[in-house]
């Protein structure tokens, strides 16, 4: 299958501070990216929908301002947690849309201190 | 959102028993996935079902779905240790147009204990 490479894997930031995530296509070109966000021992949740050269799509109950989405190209999309507090420490994982199935990176695990 | 739920939520078994997994839903589908996440990981594809299938294999995976109960199950046999996951299902609604939009299931995780 396709890959998608996600990074970093850990980051630890300080609250207030800016932590930026990005998510690469690797062998195929993703017109349309995922990023989700996934509790401890819970289902993913999907934040926004990720569209090449537009701006993203937010799910109901996502700040935009809170979680900025670029995608500025067909193989990159980055997600910017704007002035993380702890409440956002969570794992995202960002997927590229295949023709049937995603593609998933391997996860970022924040945690805001 | 999330519109599936998953049963069991969790799943304790020993190597080469069978698991089975079961799935439901909320609306139409195009079809439906079921994806494995180790812990900490990435989620990785298993197998794929179309609304108009039935049931399906993949090695030592069976999939059926249920159109008419919104329900799948997913059945694992002759479990090994390496199995240990969570498992998703996830649907493709035709009201989210040609995105790939998945909607996941709660999810169950297995343990497979040696």
């Amino acid at each position: 299958g396709a890959v998608v490479s996600q990074h970093p894997s850990r980051v630890i930031c300080k609250s207030g501070t800016s932590v930026k995530i990005e998510c690469r296509s690797l062998d195929f070109q993703a017109t349309t990216m995922f990023w989700y966000r996934q509790f401890p021992k819970q289902s993913l949740m999907l934040m926004a929908t990720s569209n090449e050269g537009s701006k993203a799509t937010y799910e109901q109950g996502v700040e935009k301002d809170k979680f900025l989405i670029n995608h500025a190209s067909l193989t990159l999309s980055t997600l910017t947690v704007t002035s993380a507090h702890p409440e956002d420490s969570s794992f995202y994982i960002c997927s590229g849309d295949g023709n049937t199935e995603a593609f998933f990176g391997q996860g970022t695990r924040l945690t805001v201190v | 959102s999330q519109q599936g739920e998953e049963d069991p939520q969790a799943l304790s078994i020993q190597e080469g028993e069978n698991a089975t997994m079961n799935c439901s839903y909320k609306t139409s589908i195009n079809n439906l996935q079921w994806y494995r996440q180790n812990s900490g990981r990435g989620l990785v594809h298993l197998i794929l079902i179309r609304s108009n299938e039935r049931e399906k294999h993949s090695g030592r995976l069976r999939v059926t779905l249920d159109t008419s109960k919104k329900s799948s199950s997913l059945l694992i046999t002759a479990s090994r240790a390496a199995d240990t996951a969570s498992y998703f299902c996830a649907t493709k609604s035709p009201l989210t147009g040609g995105y790939n939009k998945l909607i996941f299931g709660a999810g169950t995780r297995l343990a497979v204990h040696p």
